[in-house]
């Protein structure tokens, strides 16, 4: 079956590590997007990609950064930068150009909790 | 930039009908609704593109105001799989591929 899988389900870091949270579709799609959600604030847009190679800061991309060198593929790394990184992640997919006509995909999330 | 949710939560008897509000301070593109229940990844419900149309889900429709820059989503004679968090996520005219999510309007529906 198509869809999006993340990984890990559940991660727990220490203050000062980086982690990295993985994200893959084998939907085809070509535009994929992370969102951060804490209670309370909805979904807040961290980074997505339109195309492979290629991707734009979102609203609160301080403190994460991203890579896109595969179509399937777009990993996320909470860096020690970020103040405060635990939240729930959830990783989303849409076609080309489709998040003004298309539905977003998205996973099961990854919770990070810092310790 | 986030668009305003209206009301926070909502509590309905089986059978009630509710509206969820979505406004936003900037033209729009399109609106689009979400649901999410406890645990769970947001599930699309619909996608209203300007010009004022209406949609409709079983017994959940919406509309989009274009003029006043806001959408609303009826749940009508609501079920208790109703239950959960709506989400509107706005794109504004011009925003590319920037989804835009409201807060959210957590939904109970009791027997």
């Amino acid at each position: 079956d198509g869809g999006i899988t993340q990984s890990p389900k559940y991660l727990f870091r220490k203050e000062g590590q980086n982690v990295t949270l993985s994200c893959e579709q084998n939907l085809n799609h070509d535009a994929m997007y992370w969102y951060r959600q804490d209670p309370g604030q909805g979904l807040r847009l961290i980074y997505y990609s339109q195309i492979v190679n290629d991707f734009q800061k979102g609203d609160i991309a301080e403190g994460y950064s991203v890579s896109r060198e595969k179509k399937e593929s777009f990993p996320l790394t909470v860096t020690s930068a970020q103040k405060n990184p635990t939240a729930f992640y959830l990783c989303a997919s849409s076609t080309s150009g489709a998040a003004m006509t298309g539905e977003l995909f998205f996973g099961e999330g990854s919770r990070l909790t810092v310790l | 930039q986030q668009p305003v949710q209206s009301p926070q939560a909502v509590i309905l008897r089986e059978g009630e009908d509710a509206v969820i509000n979505c406004s936003s301070s900037k033209a729009l593109y399109s609106v689009h609704w979400y649901r999410q229940k406890h645990g769970e990844a947001p599930v699309f419900l619909m996608i209203l593109l300007k010009g004022g149309e209406q949609k409709g889900h079983d017994k959940i429709s919406a509309s989009f105001n274009e003029k006043k820059q806001q959408s609303s989503l009826y749940l009508t004679a609501s079920q208790l799989s109703y239950s959960g968090t709506y989400f509107c996520g706005i794109l504004f005219s011009g925003g590319y591929n920037k989804l835009i999510f409201g807060a959210g309007t957590r939904l109970a529906v009791h027997p």
